[in-house]
């Protein structure tokens, strides 16, 4: 059963600073997907990873994939207030003909002026 | 385009009624499918759907039917509801699923079961 861990769960950070979260998954994938939540909205595709070493950027936020590790990672550059959400990366699992999306947690960052 | 769409927005049920939340997208997508969203949880598949007439299980089908007789439309269903299913719910779609295609997730649907 495919296990999908973010970290950390909760990111308060201050404008300008950089950070990077975390998204650990425990069986072999191919496809990987960040996507972002605004409180009481719905959710917006940021990015989908789909190799080895695959690297995605828009504006601020740069995703990466290590399909070896079992890792993706989504760098925040130059906080903004306006880059306050949740972040949800979710990972398809290489199983013959697999369509069962599994979500991590989640991680709320908070951007603090 | 309306895209994904859902209804109702909010809904209050007693335990044990029945509803059916409604989900439709007007992309001609194929592959269309529901989440549940608990607090500190993230997103849980319960069904899902590759065509018209097709649906199959997801993480947590227990306590939910589904059925797909058109393209469009893809209903939830709920029995006998109960306060576990208290929850927020979305429909996705996309054009070939999940393992070709980035999903469009609904506005979402808050249900609090009584």
């Amino acid at each position: 059963e495919l296990k999908v861990e973010q970290n950390p769960l909760f990111l308060s950070m201050q404008e300008g600073k950089n950070y990077t979260i975390y998204c650990n998954y425990s069986t072999t994938s191919d496809r990987l997907y960040w996507y972002r939540q605004d409180p009481g909205k719905s959710l917006e595709s940021l990015f989908v990873l789909l190799s080895n070493g695959a690297v995605k950027q828009e504006g601020r936020l740069m995703a990466s994939l290590d399909t070896k590790a079992r890792l993706s990672t989504l760098h925040i550059t130059a906080a903004v207030h306006d880059l306050s959400a949740t972040y949800f990366c979710a990972v398809l699992p290489t199983q013959g003909g697999s369509e069962k999306l599994v979500f991590g947690k989640g991680t709320k960052l908070t951007v603090n002026p | 385009n309306a895209g994904v769409t859902q209804t109702p927005k909010f809904q209050v049920l007693k335990t044990g009624q029945s509803m059916t939340l409604q989900c439709a997208q007007d992309m001609n997508h194929e592959y269309m499918s529901w989440y549940r969203q608990d607090p500190g949880m993230g997103l849980r598949l319960i069904h899902y759907s590759v065509g018209a007439g097709i649906t199959d299980q997801g993480e947590v089908p227990n306590g939910y039917n589904v059925s797909r007789s058109t393209t469009e439309d893809f209903p939830l269903r709920l029995l006998s509801a109960a306060p576990s299913q208290t929850s927020v719910y979305f429909c996705a779609s996309s054009y070939g699923g999940a393992s070709t295609d980035t999903q469009y997730f609904g506005p979402g649907t808050r249900l609090t079961v009584l």
